[in-house]
């Protein structure tokens, strides 16, 4: 079985510091992981993925996140934030990218950015 | 553009009433996943079919149902629909790629 823990539904930062969401997952077989973000009153947007190749993974607008099996954990950061980076962002697991494979998601967490 | 069609965009009903949400999936993908997202239960998977088979069942109501069609579209029902009904409900796809693509929901309000 899969699960995702996301620690902290809520964080605030300054602008210009660093932003770190913290998300732990569970499973039985090499995972997938992925940080989706989403803006108010919009679909969850792809920000990056691990898929087994390099465990440090950069994605859209800055973030990136680094797999690290024996913590179990795929913690998202960017250096520096910006008011833009506010919005909800969900960590997920999926069984490897074998088609007809699940997803699991977190519950979440929203960052509030203040100026 | 994620490529994953959802209408209508916003629908308003009453308690009571039956409703369907329509999911066009990016061209090609034979999956699709439904989501329900609720301010006090956060993004909660509904079911998942693919390429027309129901391959998985999340926290669905059983006044709720959906199918997938030969062209890879799919529908959710809702029905005898409550005033905790009230949610934003997503689609997502999913081809030979790793990752899901989601569509800009439908809100649902039922008064």
């Amino acid at each position: 079985a899969q699960s995702v823990t996301q620690l902290g539904s809520h964080v605030s930062v300054s602008e210009g510091a660093l932003v770190l969401l913290r998300c732990n997952y569970s499973s039985s077989v090499p995972p997938y992981l992925f940080w989706y973000v989403q803006y108010p009153n919009q679909g969850l947007q792809l920000l990056l993925k691990y898929t087994s190749a390099a465990t440090l993974v950069k994605g859209i607008n800055g973030f990136e996140a680094e797999f690290k099996k024996s913590e179990t954990s795929f913690h998202l950061t960017k250096p520096s934030a910006h008011m833009s980076d506010a919005a909800e962002y969900f960590c997920a697991v999926s069984e490897g990218g074998k088609v007809g494979n699940q997803f699991y998601f977190g519950t979440g967490t929203s960052l509030t950015v203040i100026p | 553009d994620s490529g994953v069609t959802q209408t209508p965009k916003h629908l308003i009903t009453a308690t009571g009433q039956r409703v369907t949400l329509r999911c066009s999936p990016r061209s090609g993908d034979l999956s699709v996943y439904w989501y329900q997202q609720s301010l006090d239960q956060g993004l909660q998977f509904l079911i998942h079919y693919y390429n027309g088979e129901e391959r998985a069942k999340g926290n669905i109501l059983e006044r709720f149902s959906a199918q997938q069609f030969p062209d890879l579209h799919s529908e959710l029902n809702l029905s005898s629909l409550e005033l905790g009904d009230s949610a934003l409900y997503f689609c997502a796809s999913r081809g030979a790629g790793t990752e899901a693509f989601f569509g800009q929901g439908t809100r649902l309000t039922v008064v």
